[in-house]
């Protein structure tokens, strides 16, 4: 399968504890997003990456959010002292795209359950 | 006001209906629209893209934009209970509609 894989699936962690989250992109892709997904709610955008460089952040992505793409390969998402209402689904994408409006290929996303 | 906005429904029709899906925007830069399904615990697939005022059609699927309005609509014809899921819209990457979720019963 070479589409966009992430790992793991399902995380539980308890309040506090540190979590790290991978997502391996569509090889060629140069393009890497990172989003956050509630029930009954669309992907709401965290950060993305051009090559291994992170261009843009949003407002949601807390200090205790870090993402990092070395090398320009896969990336992985970091929260640390996790809160409950960080409990979502994390959605990675990767497009090929130099003009920031070609398609996207997700994921199908870890959830996260802080208990 | 939010940049996009979509209705969540949920919408239920029975198979073979016709369905129509919309979201309006707000910033008028948008100039690419794309249309994505969600099954339950999957990642969003892409439907249909768009950057033009008009209409595409892609088999069953018809995307249709109207930049004067900014407005713009997903047509499913002869509904499928496998196209049963959650439909989003997006302007680009980094804005989604909420997602409208689909029932077809059969």
């Amino acid at each position: 399968d070479t589409g966009v894989s992430q790992d793991p699936r399902h995380k539980i962690t308890k309040r506090g504890q540190n979590v790290t989250f991978r997502c391996d992109p569509i090889s060629e892709h140069n393009r890497l997003y990172w989003y956050r997904q509630t029930l009954g709610q669309g992907p709401e955008f965290l950060t993305y990456f051009q090559n291994e460089a992170q261009l843009e952040k949003s407002r949601l992505l807390s200090d205790r959010f870090s993402a990092e793409r070395p090398k320009g390969s896969f990336s992985t998402l970091e929260i640390q002292r996790t809160e409950q209402g960080d409990s979502a689904m994390y959605l990675c994408a990767s497009s090929l795209d130099r003009t920031g409006q070609s398609p996207l290929h997700f994921g199908n996303g870890t959830r996260l359950t802080v208990t | 006001q939010k940049e996009v906005e979509q209705d969540p429904g949920p919408l239920s029709v029975p198979e073979g209906a016709i369905v129509s899906l919309n979201c309006t925007y707000s910033n008028s830069a948008f100039q690419y629209f794309m249309w994505y399904r969600q099954y339950s615990r999957k990642g969003p697939e892409l439907l249909m893209y768009t950057y033009s005022s008009g209409n595409k059609e892609d088999g069953r699927f018809t995307a249709q934009v109207d930049k004067s309005s900014k407005y713009i609509s997903l047509f499913i014809r002869d509904s499928q209970p496998s196209d049963s899921a959650t439909y989003l819209c997006a302007m680009s990457a980094m804005r989604f509609g909420a997602g409208t979720r689909l029932t077809v019963k059969p």
